[in-house]
């Protein structure tokens, strides 16, 4: 059972240009979380969806941040025209389905995406 | 609004020792309680899950503790090695399965 799957592992961008950053969840996985690290700093929420829904977005940036789950297909984060601040960790995280045996509330985490804004 | 802080912020010890991270949060009204390890460069691992209704989990030369009323979890880490040099990551789970994460304590074992 492969865990959260996320890519691209590094990722470089000019000034201006757009990153997008995907997330596969764990099999049997309906909830998807990202956060951000920045350097010398903790994660922080970003944004938690469902398939098809935005359930919380209250930790995304107002503008140039954008995150879907469709029906098919991996979660997407995109940062359109990056700044130097946007150079962080992203990571992904997902969770069962709730009110199922298999929710005990615990997130797994993928590897990261790893943006560099020169 | 949740806020989760880890003192000291770095820790150096010998090989052997048995040490205690601290982890305290300011809203008690959390749902679960997960302990992580991140290594340089890398994603986190989860070590330990303490759900609201539990004091403590255990998991090989691991052992976390969650006291709700006072807002505080232990990571206890018995005879430390220098493969456990990382940093390790507390983080409160709210509704939604939403986390606050502490800035980690950065442990590193000296063999």
């Amino acid at each position: 059972n492969a865990g959260v799957m996320q890519n691209p592992r590094h990722l470089v961008r000019r000034r201006g240009q757009e990153a997008r950053l995907r997330c596969s969840p764990m099999k049997g996985h309906s909830h998807v979380y990202w956060y951000r690290q920045l350097p010398e700093e903790g994660l922080k929420f970003m944004v938690y969806l469902q398939k098809e829904n935005i359930i919380d977005e209250s930790g995304m940036p107002k503008e140039r941040f954008s995150a879907e789950f469709p029906k098919e297909g991996p979660s997407i984060l995109r940062i359109q025209q990056v700044v130097r601040g946007d150079s962080a960790a992203y990571f992904c995280a997902s969770s069962p389905p709730s009110r199922t045996a298999s929710n005990t509330g615990e997130l797994f985490f993928g590897e990261g995406s790893r943006l560099t804004v020169l | 609004k949740q806020e989760v802080t880890q003192i000291p912020a770095a820790l150096s010890v010998p090989e052997g020792e048995n040490l205690v991270l601290n982890c305290s949060f300011t809203d008690s009204a959390i749902y679960n309680l997960q302990w992580f390890r991140q290594d340089p460069g890398k994603g986190l691992t989860s070590l330990l899950l303490i759900q609201s209704s539990q004091r403590e989990q255990t998991s090989g030369r691991l052992n976390a503790s969650l006291d709700k009323s006072s807002g505080r979890s232990t990571l206890y880490i018995a005879a430390s090695q220098p493969g456990d040099s990382a940093t390790y990551l507390c983080a409160a789970i709210g509704a939604n399965s939403k986390l606050t994460f502490g800035k980690g304590i950065t442990l590193s074992v000296r063999p």
